[in-house]
């Protein structure tokens, strides 16, 4: 099966609030991961990525964090907004190879106004 | 700049016809991926090539899907004989260097198949 899975397939927020998408990986060999975001009918676009010697990064009102203890990775988006609604992916870098993506299922945020 | 374009963006066929779907990179891109996203499902890598080689096809089922990337020209991601379970979003991403491992992997907006 797929090495990426995702804890919850839907989250529902009420705009302004935080929202916490979570993700579980399996392969600790992996050492880089990446959040995507996926809008109906279109093709998935790059949120934030974050490498396996870090355990955090910010950007533009999204945090991911990674705990590789427990092999878990979490996209955090601030003051959610109607515009985040989408499907969300996160993704891992098999080593070697053509470093392709391993997508996990997803998780579709519906942010409500 | 114009991004990833694929076409058609839906693809109707009938049992037994062949699918042919056209990727064409972003300017200066030489790296192609294929991905299949079945409905409410993650993407799954099929293939990756460069220009006129296959580099991992290991996502690829061994019977009736093909894939190129010729010199000149779109990437050609083909099925042949479909069937139903061949319905999904067919997604093409490219990158002007290898791997995905950085935000330079873009993907374009798919294609639609759906196996009659």
């Amino acid at each position: 099966g797929e090495s990426v899975g995702l804890h919850l397939p839907t989250l529902s927020v009420q705009e302004g609030d935080n929202s916490i998408i979570n993700c579980a990986y399996s392969n600790s060999a992996s050492d880089y991961f990446i959040w995507y975001k996926q809008e109906s009918g279109k093709g998935p676009q790059f949120i934030i990525d974050i490498r396996s010697n870090m355990d955090k990064r910010q950007g533009q009102r999204v945090t991911v964090l990674l705990n590789k203890t427990v092999k878990h990775l979490s996209l955090q988006i601030a003051a959610t907004q109607p515009g985040d609604s989408a499907v969300y992916f996160c993704a891992e870098i098999l080593l070697g190879g053509s470093e392709k993506l391993v997508f996990g299922k997803g998780t579709k945020l519906t942010v409500n106004p | 700049n114009a991004g990833v374009m694929q076409n058609p963006r839906h693809l109707v066929r009938r049992r037994g016809q062949e699918a042919r779907l056209r990727c064409s990179p972003m300017k200066g891109h030489s790296h192609v991926y294929w991905y299949r996203q079945l409905p409410e499902e993650g993407l799954k890598f099929m293939v990756y090539l460069q220009k006129e080689n296959i580099i991992d096809e290991s996502g690829m089922p061994k019977e009736r899907f093909s894939a190129e990337f010729p010199k000149e020209g779109p990437s050609i991601l083909r099925i042949q004989q479909v069937v139903r379970g061949d319905s999904a979003a067919y997604f093409c991403a490219s990158s002007p260097t290898a791997g995905g491992s950085n935000e330079k992997l873009f993907f374009g907006s798919g294609t639609q198949l759906s196996v009659l």
